[in-house]
């Protein structure tokens, strides 16, 4: 069985700042890696996938993720926060096959940038 | 321009009333799925669907019931709704990778 883990409920930083926000997974095979943003009242925004190639990925909105196979994260960076990255994050897996497979979420975390 | 669509976007109901979420994408995709987000516990998958006639149960199907009579549309439906099943769901439609996402129904069980 696949998981995600989000170890953060919340995240805080001031804007400005480096922000990261940690995601750590488990699937068996090759991983297919998410980040989505949700806005408040809003529904899930894609931000950024890893699928292969790069361990660094480049996303929307100046997102950046890194693909860490041995320590198998996911990490969610931006190197200067804005008080409009507030928002919840969700980081998902599934994995490579000839087929679907399910996409699984983790609990997300709330990113509170302050001014 | 490339959308999952649901409706309602918001519903309040009364327990046993039945009742049907639309859903409905204009991608092609054969892998359609439905989501229900609560607080503390993420997304978690309901029903999804590989392709036409083909649904299968995700992490929590309980009370809930689904079709896919034809590609583009998925319809989520509660026969008998409860409290517990106030929360807002989400639609989703996915490609080879990426998955898309409905703007939610904000479902709430009196």
């Amino acid at each position: 069985a696949q998981s995600v883990a989000q170890p953060e409920d919340q995240v805080n930083v001031a804007e400005g700042n480096p922000l990261t926000v940690k995601c750590t997974y488990s699937v068996s095979g090759n991983p297919y890696l998410f980040w989505y943003v949700q806005y408040p009242n809003r529904g899930l925004q894609f931000l950024l996938k890893y699928i292969t190639g790069d361990n660094l990925v480049k996303g929307s909105y100046g997102f950046e993720a890194e693909f860490n196979k041995s320590q198998t994260s996911f990490h969610l960076k931006k190197p200067s926060a804005l008080v409009s990255d507030s928002a919840l994050y969700f980081c998902a897996v599934s994995y490579m096959n000839s087929g679907y497979s399910t996409l699984t979420f983790g609990k997300g975390t709330m990113l509170l940038v302050s001014p | 321009e490339a959308q999952v669509t649901q409706n309602p976007r918001y519903l309040i109901t009364v327990t046993g009333k039945k009742l049907t979420v639309t859903c409905s994408q204009n991608m092609n995709h054969e892998y359609m799925s439905w989501y229900r987000q609560d607080p503390g516990l993420g997304l978690r998958q309901i029903y999804y669907s590989m392709n036409v006639e083909v649904t299968d149960k995700g992490d929590v199907p309980e009370g809930y019931k689904v079709s896919r009579k034809e590609k583009r549309n998925f319809p989520l439906i509660l026969e008998s709704p409860s409290p517990n099943q106030t929360s807002l769901y989400f639609c989703a439609s996915r490609g080879r990778a990426e998955q898309y996402f409905g703007p939610g129904t904000r479902l709430t069980v009196t």
